[in-house]
């Protein structure tokens, strides 16, 4: 099954700092999905990226996609401790099927 | 109205109850999902269900079983749980599968404990 690969595992930054968050997956995709988790509640979609796109930008986020290299990366610029979450990557070959990888948690200290 | 509701948000049953969960859309969404949730794992895909019907069961144990009454409405029976599927269990739905239109709407989610 298709299933997206991040890194870092786990990234702790400072208010106000950039963060950087990388997907690999293996196969190819229609559009590649990030969402984010706050602890223990439900996901939120944050932004979607079709195949034929690079980039794309929604507020403080920007997501690239390289389908030659099968990965993706989403930026958060000027972070905020509310940002603090866990973030997931979902590429979706077409389908009913959205095969979440393993996250990359956040925490933006104040 | 762009919200998902679950119902309840905690579930303590013990091994040998019966107990039901409950999801809500008025979306419009034809796409409804269960995903269930160990801590610090991403959500793990249960069944998928598309214009009420079943479209996806992922080999899921007979002891969780779905149910679509209605376009709004799904719901999880459980059955005889063992502690490990203690979880959260996320309810979401979206528009059937549109490349362009993916995105999956979550509920907040029922925290079940199993005794």
């Amino acid at each position: 099954s298709q299933q997206g690969e991040e890194d870092p595992q786990a990234l702790s930054i400072q208010e106000g700092e950039n963060a950087t968050m990388n997907c690999s997956y293996k196969t190819s995709i229609n559009n590649l999905q990030w969402y984010r988790q706050n602890s223990g509640r439900g996901l939120v979609h944050l932004i979607l990226i079709r195949s034929n796109e690079r980039e794309k930008h929604s507020g403080r986020l920007r997501v690239t996609l390289d389908t030659s290299k099968k990965s993706s990366s989403l930026l958060i610029t000027a972070s905020r401790a509310a940002d603090t979450a866990s973030y997931f990557c979902a590429p979706n070959t077409g389908g009913f099927k959205t095969i979440f990888g393993a996250g990359t948690r956040l925490f933006v200290k104040a | 109205d762009t919200e998902v509701t679950q119902t309840p948000k905690h579930l303590v049953m013990g091994m040998t109850n019966k107990k039901s969960l409950k999801c809500e859309q008025h979306m419009g969404h034809r796409a409804m999902y269960w995903y269930k949730q160990k801590a610090k794992k991403p959500p793990e895909l249960m069944f998928v269900y598309s214009y009420e019907k079943l479209s996806i069961n992922e080999s899921v144990p007979s002891r969780f079983s779905p149910e679509c009454p209605n376009s709004s409405l799904l719901n999880l029976h459980l059955h005889a749980l063992q502690p490990e599927d203690s979880a959260l269990y996320l309810c979401a739905s979206s528009t059937p599968p549109i490349p362009q239109l993916d995105e999956q709407f979550f509920g907040p989610g029922t925290r079940l404990t199993v005794l």
